[in-house]
């Protein structure tokens, strides 16, 4: 089955700075590879998602980047503020209806004022 | 707010009880799925449900079982509690199928302590 690995597990930033966290995959036929938030005691928020039929994502200040030879990818969060504080989880499925996702143990990011 | 809704949101019990954890999918989702978050722990998946029947199976344990109603709302049942069955359950669903999209939404969890 997929094995996702995630670092690093935790993150420490100051406001502004930019802030990056990693994921590799195993299943080589996964083509779908979502990125959640999760904020204390809240649900996962789906916050951005790449297929593997693009190299890069971007929505305001956060991107994702894929290099699927390498199997890994990454999330960039830019001019980063407090209220980016929270667990972040990377996941990887097969592009399907019937797929489950496989989640990375998650990155507490942490920023300072 | 994602759509998901589950309830009850929290439940407190003793070991070797028995609850029942319920979610209802986004409008025009087919797929549910169950999650199960211990403290300082990722997301483990339990199970998968598409339009009533069981599509895969995660790291469940035999004392839990689930199902899902022609309602398509869902049913985590928890039996014989252990301490260690503390958690936050979360369910997620999608529209599922072979061709529907598969972005799953979380719903707001319960958070399940055993004393």
């Amino acid at each position: 089955g997929e094995n996702v690995e995630q670092h690093p597990s935790t993150l420490s930033v100051q406001e502004g700075d930019s802030a990056v966290i990693k994921c590799t995959y195993s299943d080589s036929a996964s083509n779908y590879f979502p990125w959640y938030k999760q904020e204390l005691g809240k649900r996962p928020q789906l916050i951005i998602d790449i297929r593997s039929n693009v190299g890069e994502k971007k929505d305001q200040r956060i991107a994702v980047t894929l290099n699927k030879t390498a199997k890994h990818f990454s999330l960039h969060i830019t001019e980063t503020q407090p209220e980016d504080s929270a667990v972040y989880f990377c996941a990887a499925s097969r592009s399907s209806g019937y797929s489950t996702l496989t989640f990375g143990k998650g990155t507490m990011l942490l920023v300072s004022p | 707010d994602s759509g998901v809704t589950q309830t009850p949101k929290h439940l407190i019990t003793a070991t070797g009880q028995r609850v029942t954890l319920r979610c209802s999918p986004r409008s025009g989702d087919l797929s549910v799925y169950w999650y199960q978050q211990s403290l300082d722990q990722g997301l483990q998946f339990l199970i998968q449900y598409y339009n009533g029947e069981e599509r895969a199976k995660g790291n469940i344990l035999e004392r839990f079982s689930a199902q899902q109603f022609p309602d398509l709302h869902s049913e985590l049942n928890l039996s014989s509690l252990e301490l260690g069955d503390s958690a936050l359950y979360f369910c997620a669903s999608s529209v599922g199928g072979s061709t529907g999209s598969y972005e799953q939404y979380f719903g707001p969890g319960t958070r399940l302590t055993v004393t």
